[in-house]
């Protein structure tokens, strides 16, 4: 079993749709979690970065995190067509060094 | 522009050159890392520094790679005899020195080998 697992997607919504994006893992000493988006031929931007279970807001985006179920989410309210790019999600290993990523849903918003 | 950069963008080589990239992280980051992205995949962990300090190395860090950070401010990562199997995108992030703080990505070399 990976110790991140994504699903690739592609997910495909229409403007102003409620998007969800999921990963789960493997080992419940993982403490620290990022959402990361990546447009096309860029580097990983950090979205989002939680240590706790429960909910954290920041514009349309919201992260969730169920330790008890060892599931990661993002929420992105009023998708753009801006929105459209590879998210990953990313947790640190157990020495907080490495960044442990999944393999990243595509999501595709059309106007 | 205050992130971190990285040069050069894309690099096309043949099988058997040696290639070097460069990384300029944050400047107040003293903490500086290594990822290798390959086609949809998300980014894998190769090596980190702290300051001039090499204190993590995966296994995905072949005999062939070298990485330095000698004044513990920019750092390169040198591949020797690149084989097909390199091709990728390198990425560098750096971090604060604190662990568990949020890691900040260049927009990474592409590494395309003949």
């Amino acid at each position: 079993q990976k110790e991140v697992e994504q699903d690739p997607g592609p997910l495909s919504v229409p403007e102003g749709a409620i998007v969800s994006l999921n990963c789960t893992y493997s080992n419940s000493a993982f403490q620290y979690f990022m959402w990361y988006r990546q447009y096309s031929r860029k580097g990983p931007e950090l979205l989002m970065y939680t240590y706790s279970s429960g909910n954290k807001e920041d514009g349309r985006f919201t992260a969730q995190v169920d330790k008890s179920s060892k599931y990661i989410s993002l929420f992105i309210r009023d998708s753009q067509p801006s929105d459209s790019a590879t998210y990953l999600c990313a947790i640190f290993n157990q020495a907080g060094t490495a960044l442990i990523f999944g393999k990243g849903t595509t999501l595709s918003v059309s106007s | 522009d205050t992130g971190v950069s990285q040069d050069p963008r894309h690099k096309i080589t043949k099988r058997g050159q040696n290639v070097t990239f460069r990384c300029d992280p944050i400047s107040e980051h003293n903490r500086l890392y290594w990822y290798r992205q390959t086609l949809g995949q998300g980014p894998e962990f190769l090596t980190y520094f702290q300051n001039e300090a090499q204190l993590e190395k995966s296994r995905l860090l072949s005999d062939r790679f070298s990485a330095e950070r000698p004044k513990g401010s920019f750092s390169t990562l040198e591949i020797q005899r690149t084989e097909q199997g390199d091709s990728a995108m390198y990425l560098c992030a750096s971090s604060t020195g604190h662990l568990n703080q949020p890691q900040h990505f260049g927009d990474g070399t592409r590494l395309s080998i003949l």
